[in-house]
């Protein structure tokens, strides 16, 4: 347990739906990522925050997907009008702001959309 | 784009050592070496990083060769539970540490 949690580990929607997901960071980790992996490839880096401030999307993120982090605390991914090509595993990472290089990764939340 | 090259899979005995190629010929002289690895529905786990010294601590040893184009990370005494797949990722502080990840090399450490 590296102390990132994420909500729900699972999800089955059908196609069209909104979903959102949550992570919740450690407290006092600054930087917050958000990646999305496919079956058999690497997790693919989608956004990240520093603090309440989204610093940087990936072309990945289509108008689709909207990330926010309120107060600097937990991040919220939504999802609107889900495509079966969103099926993947969501996953959440954080990072201390200063003198630290390694992110924490979370279990993740697998999304599939039927 | 990854700009590690990893061999797909390879195979290790439990209680040998288990040393993992990477190559980085295009690394950048602000750029370092990470390892992560994650093992089956599992999130990734950082595991080490360096610049251009080697580098030790619980899990690993990571050595940088000296023109910093390759690198190789060892398990010492692998087990069963190190059985995963492992990211060689180069990053540096222009890209805020953003990891881009390639496929990596999958191990399977064999009884």
């Amino acid at each position: 347990d590296t102390g990132v949690s994420q909500d729900p580990r699972h999800k089955i929607t059908k196609r069209g739906q909104n979903v959102t997901f949550r992570c919740d960071p450690i407290s006092e980790h600054n930087r917050l990522y958000w990646y999305r992996q496919t079956l058999g490839q690497g997790p693919e880096f989608l956004t990240y925050f520093q603090n309440e401030a989204q610093l940087e999307k990936s072309r990945l993120l289509s108008d689709r997907f909207s990330a926010e982090r309120p107060k600097g605390s937990f991040s919220t991914l939504e999802i609107q009008r889900t495509e079966q090509g969103d099926s993947a595993m969501y996953l959440c990472a954080t990072r201390a702001l200063a003198g630290q290089y390694e992110q924490y990764f979370g279990p993740g939340t697998r999304l599939t959309v039927t | 784009d990854a700009k590690t090259t990893q061999p797909p899979s390879m195979d290790c005995a439990e209680g040998r050592a288990a040393n993992l190629p990477c190559n980085h010929s295009t690394i950048s002289v602000n750029e370092y070496v990470y390892w992560y690895r994650q093992i089956h529905s599992q999130g990734p786990q950082y595991i080490i990083h360096g610049l251009k010294n080697n580098e030790t601590n619980e899990m690993a040893s990571l050595i940088i060769t000296e023109d910093r184009k390759s690198s190789t990370l060892t398990l010492p005494h692998a087990t069963l539970r190190d059985t995963a797949v492992y990211y060689c990722i180069v990053g540096d502080r222009n890209n805020d540490y953003k990891l881009s990840f390639g496929a990596g090399t999958t191990v399977t450490v064999r009884a």
